[in-house]
């Protein structure tokens, strides 16, 4: 069974500080990751993609992938009240290419404190 | 205006009742997914289709079908609803993938929320 991993939370942060977002994958060939907030009642809103083992930069957010470990981790600088929301991880653990799909964590539900 | 749309945007419903969601979408992408929500459960895909003649069973497809009608347009339908069919609905599409990269982002649509009593 292929299976998509995160700590449910919530996580609580002070406004400011970083949040640390965490997930595991069970396939140690996948490729294509990505890290997607949703608001309650809301859909998911992409925010990062990333492909390549390292550290990937978008604003306040950084995406940050070890392969070898197979987690991804989702870091968030400076987070604001606005930031509270569940966020969501996903993994294409299809070998085939061409045939990719997404498999999707439950979720971390973070709250920012202010 | 929406990328990607969905109608309706909430439907209650009985037990037994034949249910159409349809999903458009303005971004051109050839691959269209349907997934349902429930808590704690996360994203589960429905069905996907990555041409206009193609249609793939996802991981709970029992009780659901599907139509392409077009490139842009694809429908979900519940043919005799049942209450654990409860759930929020969302369509998504992608970019076929790059060679370099593999699979491209997936965009989704705002969401139906369906309650079957």
């Amino acid at each position: 069974q292929k299976e998509v991993e995160q700590n449910s939370g919530p996580l609580s942060v002070p406004e400011g500080a970083i949040a640390s977002l965490n997930c595991t994958y069970s396939d140690r060939v996948s490729q294509s990751f990505f890290w997607y907030r949703q608001y309650s009642g809301k859909s998911p809103e992409l925010i990062m993609s990333i492909y390549s083992n390292g550290d990937k930069e978008d604003g306040r957010f950084t995406a940050q992938l070890n392969k070898a470990s197979q987690y991804v981790s989702l870091l968030i600088r400076d987070s604001q009240p606005s930031d509270s929301a569940t966020y969501l991880c996903a993994v294409n653990m299809e070998h085939v290419f061409g045939n990719e799909k997404l498999t999707f964590g439950t979720g971390t539900r973070l709250t920012i404190i202010p | 205006d929406a990328d990607v749309t969905q109608t309706p945007r909430n439907r209650i419903t009985k037990t037994g009742k034949r249910i159409m969601l349809e999903c458009s979408q303005t971004k051109g992408h050839d691959r269209m997914y349907w997934y349902r929500q429930d808590p704690g459960l996360g994203l589960r895909l429905i069905y996907y289709s990555f041409d206009v003649k193609d249609i793939n069973k996802g991981e709970i497809s029992d009780g659901y079908s599907v139509s392409r009608q077009a490139q842009a347009k694809f429908s979900l339908s519940l043919e005799s609803a049942i209450p654990n069919q409860t759930a929020l609905y969302f369509c998504a599409t992608s970019d076929f993938p790059d060679n370099l990269r593999g699979m491209n982002e997936q965009f989704f649509g705002p969401g139906t929320r369906l309650t079957v009593l």
